[in-house]
């Protein structure tokens, strides 16, 4: 049972270039999350998706397209990336049915040069 | 929307002290409140929770107090110990929230406990 997995861990784009952060978990959860982690910000949600054929934008949402490819698997998209996307974005996902609890991934550090 | 604050930024306390790290919010409607921790490297960890209808809970050595009317929560750790040393967010959801979890987070605090 590997939880939630994130690839890849690091990445390095120059402006304008896009890319796609891969997100998998294997719990059978139905709800998962991207977030941002920026130093003395915390976490900021970007997108979400509530069950599975839904998403929904988040806190900071500009910039970022998501796509819930079934039960498992949830994607971030940045199609034309800006150095104000250099972060550590985590993914993280939730059983629902009343538990709140969220399980992260290890993480991806994206630099956007 | 939610608001939430958390202080302080950097805490460093002597291993066997006790630490106490304080998040305030503004959505009075907001009844769940998680703490995360956060070692380097990973991926933030629920460590304990709380629901707005109860007002304190502990699990061993950590425990969370809650002040509906104040709108503030603490995460409290006794006889602090060298791997507690992480990164704690505090959080805050709403009951609007309990179909889509979705979660407001704090700034965060970086617990450095010295041996």
């Amino acid at each position: 049972n590997a939880g939630v997995t994130q690839t890849p861990k690091f990445q390095v784009l120059k402006t304008g270039q896009s890319m796609t952060l891969q997100c998998a978990q294997d719990m059978n959860h139905n709800s998962m999350y991207w977030y941002r982690q920026d130093p003395g910000m915390g976490l900021r949600l970007i997108y979400y998706s509530a069950s599975e054929g839904t998403t929904d934008k988040g806190e900071v949402p500009n910039g970022y397209n998501v796509s819930r490819l079934n039960k498992r698997e949830f994607s971030l998209r940045l199609e034309s990336a800006a150095p104000s996307q250099t972060s550590v974005y985590f993914c993280a996902s939730r059983t629902g049915q009343g538990n709140h609890e969220q399980y992260f991934g290890p993480g991806t550090r994206l630099t956007v040069t | 929307g939610e608001n939430v604050e958390q202080h302080p930024s950097t805490l460093s306390v002597q291993e066997g002290d006790s630490a106490v790290i304080k998040c305030t919010y503004s959505d009075s409607a907001s009844n769940y409140f998680p703490w995360y921790k956060q070692e380097l490297g990973k991926g933030p960890q629920l460590i304990i929770d709380i629901r707005s209808n109860v007002g304190e809970k502990k699990d061993q050595r950590i425990a969370v107090t809650l002040n509906k009317t104040a709108k503030h929560f603490s995460l409290h750790i006794t006889e602090t110990q060298p791997e507690d040393s992480a990164v704690y967010f505090c959080a805050a959801s709403t009951s609007g929230s309990s179909n889509t979890g979705k979660l407001i987070f704090g700034q965060g605090t970086t617990l450095q406990v010295k041996p």
